[in-house]
């Protein structure tokens, strides 16, 4: 089935660091999300991709959806303590199937950031 | 009020108990979902609801029993469960479902941490 490629696994960053991260695989996707998961809370979404190429920002939080649709990026920008948790991207392509259905997860990037 | 609240929101039980899970959302969505979280893995899918009615079971063991009695409300029932079942159970739900996938982002829940011992 399909797999994503979240990385890296953990970042352990200075504040005022710009953060990126990554999620790759080897299948097509025709949409990205990107969630942040603080400790003893859920999944938050932050930013949603639609097509290919596309762009996104949220405040200091800048997403794209990779031009050969298997890849995306989160990029976080002069980060601040408040930035620690996990981030995870999501995959979707409405051709899959299989156990975990058409929404694949990545296995997250924990974020510390040091004040 | 929260989405999507459940509770509660830690639980531990012994290997001959039974307990449930809740979850209601607020959002006006007509698709709820479990996962499970453990440490270092993907979200695995447990159960989609679709309108009141189960999508996907995927292999669950019948020691987890869903159970949706409306489109607000989800439940997890559990019987005699394993150490291994210890983990963080998510609520989600979305807009809709259509063919194996959510038609919108889905929305969690706080989540139930559940120790099995």
């Amino acid at each position: 089935g399909q797999q994503l490629n979240q990385s890296p696994q953990s970042m352990f960053i200075q504040e005022g660091e710009d953060v990126s991260m990554n999620c790759t695989s080897s299948s097509i996707f025709n949409t990205w999300l990107w969630y942040k998961q603080e400790p003893g809370e859920g999944p938050v979404l932050l930013i949603a991709l639609y097509k290919a190429g596309e762009l996104t920002s949220n405040g200091r939080l800048t997403a794209q959806f990779g031009i050969t649709r298997k890849d995306s990026f989160l990029n976080i920008s002069a980060s601040i303590p408040s930035d620690v948790g996990i981030y995870f991207c999501a995959g979707q392509n409405p051709n899959y199937g299989g156990s975990q259905g058409n929404l694949i997860f990545g296995k997250g990037t924990k974020l510390s950031v040091k004040p | 009020e929260t989405g999507v609240t459940q509770t509660p929101r830690h639980l531990v039980m012994g290997m001959t108990n039974k307990k449930s899970l809740k979850c209601e959302q607020h959002l006006g969505h007509n698709a709820m979902y479990w996962y499970k979280q453990s440490a270092k893995k993907p979200l695995e899918l447990m159960f989609v609801y679709s309108l009141e009615e189960r999508v996907e079971n995927n292999s669950v063991p019948s020691r987890f029993s869903p159970e949706c009695p409306n489109s607000s409300h989800l439940f997890l029932h559990l019987h005699t469960l394993q150490p291994e079942d210890s983990a963080l159970y998510l609520c989600a739900s979305s807009q809709g479902f259509s063919g194996a996938g959510p038609t919108s982002p889905l929305h969690f829940g706080n989540g139930t941490r559940l120790t099995v011992t």
